[in-house]
């Protein structure tokens, strides 16, 4: 099972909001990514958890929170976002290794637009 | 750092041609390379990848990539394009921390 799952598919929310968008895998991948991506454009990497722990964080302001509950579970806390939020939201996991090497797995995405 | 480039941000075939994706990286180190395709509205989906194993990499759908260390590129390729090709396909490399790099990517648009 190759299969990276994202909740929900669409959500339109507030800026006043809050919501969550959720991303399961099975694989026993320990390494756990979020993208955001905007239209005709190439992902651009938010967070990274390895084992669980946040080990990279590109500089992504407050109102996006991650947190990574278990192995297969990966969430994104969102409140008070603003319109330029709006984008397809990504969800990748990976094995760890020494050399980066392993290919990542995406889910569906989550498409969030900020009214 | 390392980067990669994909020229062309359109490219348009017909039905049965040659398709043919441009991809030329930065890299100081032996890279790790991918090919991932986006359909419209989805994620993205791995279609093969480079890891020094062998500079001819075949992935699924009949795409296949060759690294060219003199050139360095890692440019995609499929002898026949059928309709259901149509969609994004960006290049990506893996950099510290398990980071992955993307071009920009390129819309292949196949005509019938």
């Amino acid at each position: 099972d190759t299969e990276v799952t994202q909740t929900p598919k669409h959500l339109v929310m507030g800026m006043t909001n809050k919501k969550s968008l959720k991303c399961e895998q099975h694989m026993g991948h320990r390494a756990m990514y979020w993208y955001k991506q905007k239209a005709k454009k190439p992902p651009e990497l938010m967070f990274v958890y390895s084992y669980e722990k946040l080990s990279i964080n590109e500089s992504v302001p407050s109102r996006f929170s991650p947190e990574c509950p278990n192995s297969s579970l990966l969430n994104l806390h969102l409140h008070a976002l603003q319109p330029e939020d709006s984008a397809l939201y990504l969800c990748a996991s990976s094995q760890i290794g020494t050399d980066n090497s392993y290919e990542q797995y995406f889910g569906p995405g989550t498409r969030l637009t900020v009214t | 750092a390392q980067s990669v480039t994909q020229l062309g941000s359109h490219v348009s075939v017909s039905e049965g041609a040659l398709v043919l994706l441009r991809c030329n990286y930065s890299s100081s180190v032996p890279p790790y390379l991918f090919w991932y395709v986006q359909y419209p509205n989805q994620g993205l989906q791995l279609l093969l990848k480079y890891t020094s194993a062998a500079t001819l990499v075949k992935g699924i759908n009949g795409f296949e990539a060759e690294f060219k260390k003199s050139e360095t590129s890692f440019h995609l390729t499929k002898p026949s394009a059928h309709m259901s090709d149509a969609a994004e396909y960006f290049c990506a490399v893996s950099v510290d921390g398990n980071k992955l790099v993307f071009g920009a990517g390129t819309i292949l648009r196949v005509k019938s």
